[in-house]
């Protein structure tokens, strides 16, 4: 069965640094979402992005964040000057062809600030 | 303001013993309801999806119903398999909002 790919499992960076974020979405799905949790707390939807541009974006989705869909098979998160609170498992979904549709899940990247 | 509550945060049952997850929510222009189940390490693991009041869906021993305001997901004779954390989120507009999830143990 077809699955969402994430990459790194778990990434280990400085305070102030940037970090990317990689997904390889379902093959012949459309839409693609960034989520991410915080230890112990929910999940939290931060962006969705639909043919080549973002749909919706949540308040956490600041000028820190972007997006990007640089080839066919790959959708990444960038994080800029990265705090201490941006520590959190962070995790990439895909679905098919309409937004209300289920959404598949990686199994995350886990991110520790320094 | 857009929220969901789901209850209770954790469930302990017995092998075979039958029991209800709830999820509550207050949104507006719900255009659907789903339920996930995470095990510890993963990413959610889609189950159910729900779009109107009234609608049911099956698949073993879960059972996901809806109406205007909570879902709730029946587990049937549940098995130690069964035990990970559940979790409802709905989506408003363009907007997801996820609980903070049932955790299950179920003891053989």
């Amino acid at each position: 069965e077809p699955e969402v790919t994430q990459t790194p499992s778990h990434q280990v960076t400085q305070m102030g640094q940037e970090v990317i974020l990689r997904c390889v979405p379902i093959s012949n799905h459309l839409y693609f979402y960034w989520y991410r949790q915080i230890l112990g707390q929910k999940v939290e939807f931060l962006v969705s992005f639909y043919n080549n541009e973002i749909s919706e974006k949540s308040e956490i989705f600041d000028d820190q964040f972007s997006v990007e869909r640089p080839d066919g098979s790959n959708f990444t998160l960038k994080i800029r000057s990265t705090k201490l609170e941006d520590s959190a498992m962070y995790f990439c979904a895909s679905s098919d062809k309409y937004s209300n549709q289920p959404q598949h899940f990686g199994d995350g990247t886990r991110l520790s600030i320094l | 303001e857009d929220q969901v509550t789901q209850s209770p945060e954790a469930l302990r049952l017995q092998e075979g013993e039958s029991s209800s997850l709830n999820c509550s929510y207050t949104v507006s222009g719900l255009r659907g309801l789903f339920w996930y189940r995470q095990d510890p390490g993963k990413g959610p693991e889609f189950l159910f999806t729900l779009y109107s009041a009234g609608e049911e869906k099956e698949k073993e021993r879960l059972k996901a119903t809806l109406t205007k305001k909570e879902s709730f997901l029946h587990i049937t004779a549940p098995k130690p398999e069964d035990s990970a954390t559940y979790l409802c989120a709905v989506q408003a507009g363009n907007q997801f909002y996820f609980g903070t999830g049932t955790s299950l143990t179920v003891i053989p």
